[in-house]
């Protein structure tokens, strides 16, 4: 079946660089798309989301870009801090149902 | 954090079992959701509930079922628990009001080990 996926299981990245995770999906049809970060431990959370009649959106310190042409979805951190460091789940809506991804790890070097 | 409270956080239980896992929330929401973590799979939905009595299944609901009684508890029971799953669970309310909206929080989770 149709699923969302991530191109890197694991990023590094120096603390105070930019970090950018990558989403692919294969369903035309999803229309809301959002990302959760995860922490060792704990439940997801909610970062940022964006509808399918956008192509940007930003919140505090994150950016989320959609292009729809190529089903590509990323999560742009600036300035990475420390506490990044976690799991980023993308997830898109079809029909009601979010479908997430298996996960990127975000590892932050001092 | 929305006010959801997962119980047991941890259980190990044998084959062939009954577990049942409980979700409770203080806020009156509507949506509830049950969804498994996995390596490599990431969140997979079990069951939801829309209201009391609601319910619907998920892309992985064989072996479980639900109950929902009261707006604040959701109830997810496996019958006879089998290794597969194993898993980490997760229950999440919809606070956006509708089950589209995407911005689920979710519970601390509840790790169970099928031996």
């Amino acid at each position: 079946g149709e699923s969302v996926g991530l191109h890197l299981p694991t990023l590094s990245v120096q603390e105070g660089d930019n970090s950018i995770i990558n989403c692919a999906y294969s369903n035309s049809a999803s229309d809301y798309f959002i990302w959760y970060k995860q922490e060792s431990g704990k439940g997801p959370q909610f970062i940022i989301d964006i509808r399918s009649n956008m192509d940007k959106r930003q919140g505090q310190r994150v950016t989320v870009l959609l292009n729809k042409t190529v089903k590509h979805l990323s999560l742009q951190i600036a300035a990475t801090q420390p506490g990044d460091s976690a799991v980023y789940f993308c997830a898109e809506n079809l029909l009601d149902k979010l479908i997430f991804g298996s996960g990127t790890r975000l590892l932050v070097r001092p | 954090d929305a006010g959801i409270t997962q119980s047991p956080r941890h259980k190990v239980t044998e084959t062939g079992t009954p577990v049942t896992l409980r979700c409770h929330q203080t806020e009156n929401h509507r949506y509830m959701y049950w969804y498994r973590q996995d390596p490599g799979h990431g969140l997979r939905l079990i069951h939801y509930s829309y209201g009391v009595k609601d319910t619907d299944k998920g892309e992985v609901s064989d072996g479980y079922s639900v109950s929902r009684s009261k707006t604040e508890d959701f109830l997810l029971t496996l019958e006879s628990a089998t290794s597969s799953q194993t898993s980490v669970y997760f229950c999440a309310i919809s606070v956006g009001g509708a089950m589209n909206t995407g911005e689920l929080f979710f519970g601390e989770g509840s790790r169970l080990t099928v031996l």
